[in-house]
C-alpha cells in the first residue's frame, strides 16, 4: 500500500521567511496529492491540491510542486505570517474511484512574529 | 450551511461502556469516512463507505463498527471502550469520484477512563 513520509516535523520560521515542507511517496499509481492545515483544536481544512498531471499549481502565497520521476512533492508558503503557525498534513490518492487518503505525519509550522 | 456535524464534540467515558459518535453531512456527498487521529499526529482510516449500505474497514485496524443505513448519516460504535480507544474521531465526506476535496468534520474527542 501507499506509504507517504512528510518532514520536517517542526518548522520554526521568523515572520516574512519562507517555509517548505516535503513529503515522499511510496505508490507509483498514486495521482492526487492535498495538503491540509489544522489549526490548534480545529478540524483539518484543505489549503491546496494537485494532480500528477500538474507540475506546480500557486495560490497566493502557497505553492506546491510534484515530481513524479522522483515521487515527492513539497508545500511552499511565502512571507509567512503568524497567522499560518499550524500542523500541516500532505496525503497522496489512487484516482481509481475511490478517495483512499494516506496521510504523512504532520509538519508543527511555528511562524515568530 | 452545508456541512459535517458530529456529535458528541467532547466525551468521558468509563471502561466497558458502550458508546456511539453520530456523524451527519448535509454536503450532499456519497462518500464518507471516519479517520481516528491522536493530538498533533498524522490521521489514519478506519473506516469508509462508498454509499447506502456499504461499509468498509480502513487501514488502522479499529474494534469500532459502522452502519449506512441514510446517505447523510455514518455512526460510529464501539461496543465496550476501553482506555486505549482514547483518541480524537474525524468524521468526513467527498463528492463521488478520484481526487476531490474530502471535507472533515470537527472531531469527537473520546476520553476512556
Amino acid at each position: 500500500g501507499e506509504n507517504v513520509e512528510q518532514h520536517p516535523s517542526t518548522l520554526s520560521v521568523q515572520e516574512g521567511d519562507s517555509a517548505v515542507i516535503k513529503c515522499t511517496y511510496s505508490d507509483s499509481a498514486s495521482n492526487y496529492f492535498p495538503w491540509y492545515k489544522q489549526e490548534l483544536g480545529k478540524r483539518p481544512q484543505l489549503i491546496i491540491d494537485i494532480r500528477s498531471n500538474v507540475g506546480e499549481k500557486k495560490d497566493q502565497r502557497i505553492a506546491v510542486t510534484l515530481n513524479k520521476t522522483a515521487k515527492h512533492f513539497s508545500l511552499h508558503i511565502t512571507e509567512t505570517q503568524p497567522e499560518d503557525s499550524a500542523v500541516y498534513f500532505c496525503a497522496a490518492s489512487r484516482g481509481t474511484g475511490f478517495q483512499k487518503l494516506v496521510f504523512g505525519t504532520g509538519t508543527r509550522l511555528l511562524v515568530s512574529p | 450551511e452545508a456541512d459535517i456535524y458530529q456529535t458528541p464534540r467532547y466525551l468521558v467515558i468509563g471502561t466497558g461502556k458502550k458508546i456511539t459518535l453520530e456523524c451527519s453531512q448535509t454536503m450532499g456527498h456519497d462518500k464518507m469516512y471516519w479517520y481516528q487521529q491522536d493530538p498533533g499526529m498524522e490521521l489514519h482510516l478506519i473506516h469508509y463507505s462508498y454509499g447506502v449500505n456499504s461499509t468498509e474497514k480502513g487501514d488502522l485496524s479499529s474494534e469500532s463498527t459502522v452502519s449506512r443505513i441514510r446517505t447523510e448519516h455514518f455512526p460510529l460504535t464501539l461496543e465496550s471502550a476501553r482506555p486505549s480507544h482514547t483518541s480524537q474521531y474525524l468524521c468526513a465526506s467527498s463528492e463521488h469520484g478520484s481526487g476531490n476535496t474530502i471535507y472533515f468534520g470537527e472531531g469527537s474527542w473520546l476520553t476512556v477512563v
